[in-house]
């Protein structure tokens, strides 16, 4: 499996403008998580999803974030509008859950966000 | 509500000598415990998790961590450190229920191994 594929990998964007970050779990997988990590912060969950659903979006920073899993293969993180506070990189991750416990997540390679 | 804490922003070692990354954790009752590791421009890659039965723990490329319920702490070990070994370390922390996949994330620890 080629794993968890985030696109794209960096993003530079003006203020005001709308950002849609993409991620494609692992095959199989049916969580999936979207973190923000910054150097003031650190690694923040901001929402994740069981078979498509969202289960908890207590994260999310604010009502100009939102995201979304159509199905299975494909999640959307979407800022609108964006703002210079924004910036940070952006992690997908998925993981099975099937066992009944917290199972090993699998972290994409990120999305490096700059709001200028 | 559970939390991590990684006490040292950074742990410098020399190469070859053994290391500690420590951590400590609150939850309500019983945890899921997590190392990951970080290299620059990397998403986190999973080194060892703690589930149930023996407190040590081993995992990829010669680490271990051990499990101290009284202690609340699930430090990351390695015997002798590589160069190769500098990177980002994470501990992490789940509940034993409901919503053990909301997995709660420490600020990291770089740690630095020193020719």
């Amino acid at each position: 499996d080629a794993g968890v594929i985030q696109s794209p990998r960096h993003e530079v964007t003006e203020m005001g403008q709308e950002v849609t970050l993409r991620c494609k779990p692992i095959s199989g997988h049916d969580y999936l998580f979207w973190y923000r990590q910054t150097m003031m912060r650190g690694l923040e969950l901001l929402i994740y999803f069981n078979n498509n659903v969202p289960i908890d979006d207590s994260g999310m920073p604010e009502d100009r974030f939102s995201a979304k899993m159509p199905n299975a293969s494909f999640s959307t993180l979407k800022i609108q509008p964006s703002e210079p506070r924004d910036s940070a990189v952006y992690f997908c991750a998925s993981s099975l859950g099937t066992s009944g416990r917290a199972e090993t997540q699998y972290f994409g390679p990120g999305t490096r966000l700059l709001v200028l | 509500a559970q939390s991590v804490a990684q006490p040292e922003d950074q742990v410098k070692v020399a190469e070859g000598n053994p290391l500690t990354v420590k951590c400590t954790y609150s939850v309500s009752g019983n945890p899921y415990l997590f190392w990951y590791v970080q290299y620059p421009n990397r998403g986190l890659q999973f080194l060892l998790k703690y589930i149930t039965g023996d407190n040590l723990v081993k995992g990829s490329y010669g680490f271990e961590a051990e499990f101290n319920k009284s202690q609340t702490s699930f430090h990351l070990k390695k015997p002798s450190a590589l160069v190769s070994d500098s990177a980002l370390y994470f501990c992490a922390v789940a509940p034993r229920s409901g919503g053990y996949q909301k997995v709660t994330f420490g600020t990291g620890t770089k740690l630095q191994v020193i020719p």
